[in-house]
């Protein structure tokens, strides 16, 4: 029973489409976010939500919107794909002990 | 602002020798957690190892270990015998007792040569 499961693993698509990745949690955390991996590998902060409730927004272009019907679920909607774009999407549930990560979306814009 | 800091982006190790990653921290929390995750091609995100800050003794998991300085700030991970499927990128992390913000180093990556 995988404790965040992330959807879809790849996405390929066209510049100027609209797409959404998934996040569902089962592990009664409050706080999830999403990280943007560039191919430097360095893993940045895009949104935190605690309880559905926004905590942290990053410097992040309003082409991404983060929506969170329910503490469990956490998705990342993009508007009008760019280029830059392209990286892999990480998916993560926090409890005050560890990180549990979903297994990532690479998105590539063409 | 707390930011984690890891200053080798690249490391590499003989197969069973010793190697330490390197990563400091900033944050003006008393309590806090520290980590360190490994990332194998496969991207998928692994947690190593765990340190409480509240615990003076140094964090081990089989042949992993911390060396955790609070005052300095400095949270190094040692891999003993190093072996091929330890090459990864290595990743510090950190977060506050009050677990709303989980910061992540720049990345460590390591070769383990055969």
């Amino acid at each position: 029973d995988t404790a965040v499961s992330q959807t879809p693993k790849y996405l390929v698509t066209q510049m100027g489409n609209d797409k959404s990745i998934k996040c569902e949690q089962n592990l009664g955390h409050d706080t999830m976010y999403w990280y943007k991996q560039d191919s430097k590998k360095f893993l940045k902060i895009m949104f935190s939500y605690n309880n559905k409730e926004l905590i942290i927004n990053e410097t992040v272009p309003n082409r991404f919107s983060p929506k969170s019907p329910d503490k469990a679920h956490l998705n990342l909607h993009i508007n009008s794909l760019e280029l830059g774009d392209s990286a892999v999407y990480f998916c993560a549930s926090v409890g005050y002990t560890e990180a549990f990560f979903g297994q990532g979306t690479r998105l590539t814009v063409v | 602002a707390q930011t984690v800091t890891q200053s080798q982006p690249e490391m590499s190790v003989q197969e069973a020798e010793t190697v330490t990653l390197s990563c400091t921290y900033d944050t003006s929390e008393s309590d806090y957690y520290l980590f360190w995750y490994k990332q194998p091609p496969s991207r998928q995100m692994i947690l190593v190892i765990r340190q409480e800050a509240y615990k003076q003794q140094n964090a081990t998991e089989n042949r992993f270990s911390v060396n955790f300085q609070k005052a300095a700030k400095s949270f190094s991970l040692k891999i003993s015998d190093s072996q091929l499927g330890d090459a990864a990128m290595y990743f510090c992390a950190y977060i506050p007792n009050t677990g709303n913000q989980f910061y992540f180093g720049t990345g460590t990556s390591l070769t383990v040569i055969p």
